[in-house]
């Protein structure tokens, strides 16, 4: 069974940093691209950044870019999001997906808080 | 960056009845390969969104037969032939074509 499991969610003031964590079992992690997807209380999906399978290539949203680095461990299943610069439209439920062109398997989510 | 537009943004349905969706994308979503990454999803309330259909009409495992994608190049639909009480929730259509990737708005689907 896939399982994603994000960590690493919390309140953080303006201008503070947070790392997210994704552990990843049940499939071959090395094999895929991996996405991060946020959602804003009450809003829609907003796609924050991917990483390719060997981590060679990435991509950001422009609302990320420069402040956020998507990062991957293969050799212990684990995505990462570091998070700088965080402003308050930053708060959101963060989700680690699975798959770069038809993303398939989701996490719960970790939610970030951004506030003073 | 393409947009996605989606329409309706709210639909009320009849349970029973038929429910479509459309997704308009701003560019091709043809790929080099061609392949077309049109996406949806479904997200009850509560829950992580959860894909329904890709490459625009293949149904994923488990999804029921009542649900199908269709169209080509930027104009793609999602229909429910008989919406049942559990099909409550959002509905978003994604392009996994094009950097960044972008979702469309959403469409809240609910029991008339």
């Amino acid at each position: 069974e896939v399982q994603l499991l994000e960590s690493g969610g919390g309140l953080v003031q303006p201008g503070g940093s947070l790392r997210l964590s994704c552990a990843a079992s049940g499939i071959t992690f090395s094999g895929y691209g991996m996405n991060w997807v946020r959602q804003a209380p009450g809003k829609g999906l907003d796609w924050v950044a991917n990483i390719s399978p060997t981590g060679d290539n990435t991509y950001y949203a422009d609302s990320v870019k420069g402040r956020f680095t998507v990062s991957r461990d293969n050799s212990k299943n684990t995505l990462h999001l570091q998070m700088n610069g965080l402003r308050a439209e930053d708060t959101a439920l963060y989700y680690c997906v699975r798959g770069s062109m038809g993303p398939d398997y989701w996490g719960q989510g970790t939610l970030v808080t951004v506030s003073s | 960056d393409v947009v996605m537009t989606q329409s309706p943004l709210s639909l009320p349905v009849t349970l029973g009845q038929p429910a479509s969706i459309s997704c308009t994308s701003s560019q091709s979503l043809v790929f080099s390969d061609g392949n077309t990454y049109l996406n949806w999803f479904q997200q009850r309330p509560g829950q992580s969104p959860r894909r329904l259909i890709y490459k625009a009409s293949k149904r994923d495992s488990g999804v029921p037969d009542r649900f199908s994608g269709s169209g080509s190049g930027t104009d793609f639909t999602l229909k429910i032939s008989r919406v049942e009480a559990e099909d409550v929730g959002v509905y978003y259509c994604m392009q996994g074509t094009h950097w960044p990737r972008t979702f469309g708005q959403g469409t809240k689907l609910e029991i008339k």
